[in-house]
């Protein structure tokens, strides 16, 4: 069975400072991995996605996660944090090993970014 | 181009009621998804479709069912409700069912159960 981890419930960062947000994951075969983000009172907003090559990826926003297939993380990362960036963030996995194209999520990280 | 749109935004129904949620995908997206968010935790799947066809089913009860018309919208229907099913409940959208793609969130719904 696939599983994801995001150890934090809430990260806090200085505006300007760089952030990440971590997560964890288990899987049986092949990781796909995703962020998400999620501001108040709305859906989830596509960031990013592994699916194979670089271990760093970029995506909106000024986004990147890296990927660690031999820690099974996929951390996200920002260089500069702005105020902008507060809310809610998720990480998701899906396994082609295990049969299953239904992705998994964390509970989510808070992320607070103050001026 | 408009996103995935979901009616009605906010619904308040009482136990034993049924309700029925309404999803529209992208443009050229022939896949829905249906996912459960509860406050404080990560969205549930709960059914996937594409082309008409049911492609994924979650852990969730019989009183859950939803259906894809031609047009690719779908709608979630949920019987018999329980105050545990108040939640923000999520539709995505994709063009189509691999493991690589990417699913596109509308703003959910927010079912209030009383």
């Amino acid at each position: 069975a696939q599983s994801v981890a995001q150890p934090e419930d809430q990260v806090n960062v200085a505006e300007g400072n760089p952030l990440t947000v971590k997560c964890t994951y288990s899987v049986s075969g092949n990781p796909y991995l995703f962020w998400y983000v999620q501001y108040p009172n709305r859906g989830l907003q596509f960031l990013l996605k592994y699916i194979t090559g670089d271990n760093l990826v970029k995506g909106s926003y000024g986004f990147e996660a890296e990927f660690n297939k031999s820690q099974t993380s996929f951390h996200l990362k920002k260089p500069s944090a702005l105020v902008s960036d507060s809310a809610l963030y998720f990480c998701a996995v899906r396994d082609i090993g295990g049969g299953s194209y239904i992705p998994t999520f964390g509970r989510g990280t808070s992320l607070i970014v103050h001026p | 181009d408009a996103g995935v749109t979901q009616s009605p935004t906010h619904l308040i129904k009482t136990r034993g009621q049924h309700v029925t949620l309404r999803c529209s995908p992208i443009s050229g997206h022939k896949s829905v998804s249906w996912y459960q968010q509860v406050l404080g935790q990560g969205p549930q799947f709960i059914f996937q479709y594409y082309e008409k066809e049911e492609r994924g089913r979650g852990n969730f009860p019989d009183r859950f069912s939803a259906r894809q018309f031609p047009n690719y919208s779908s709608e979630l229907n949920v019987n018999a409700l329980l105050l545990g099913d108040s939640a923000l409940y999520l539709c995505a959208s994709s063009t189509e069912t691999g493991v690589a793609d990417t699913q596109y969130f509308g703003p959910g719904t927010r079912l209030t159960v009383l």
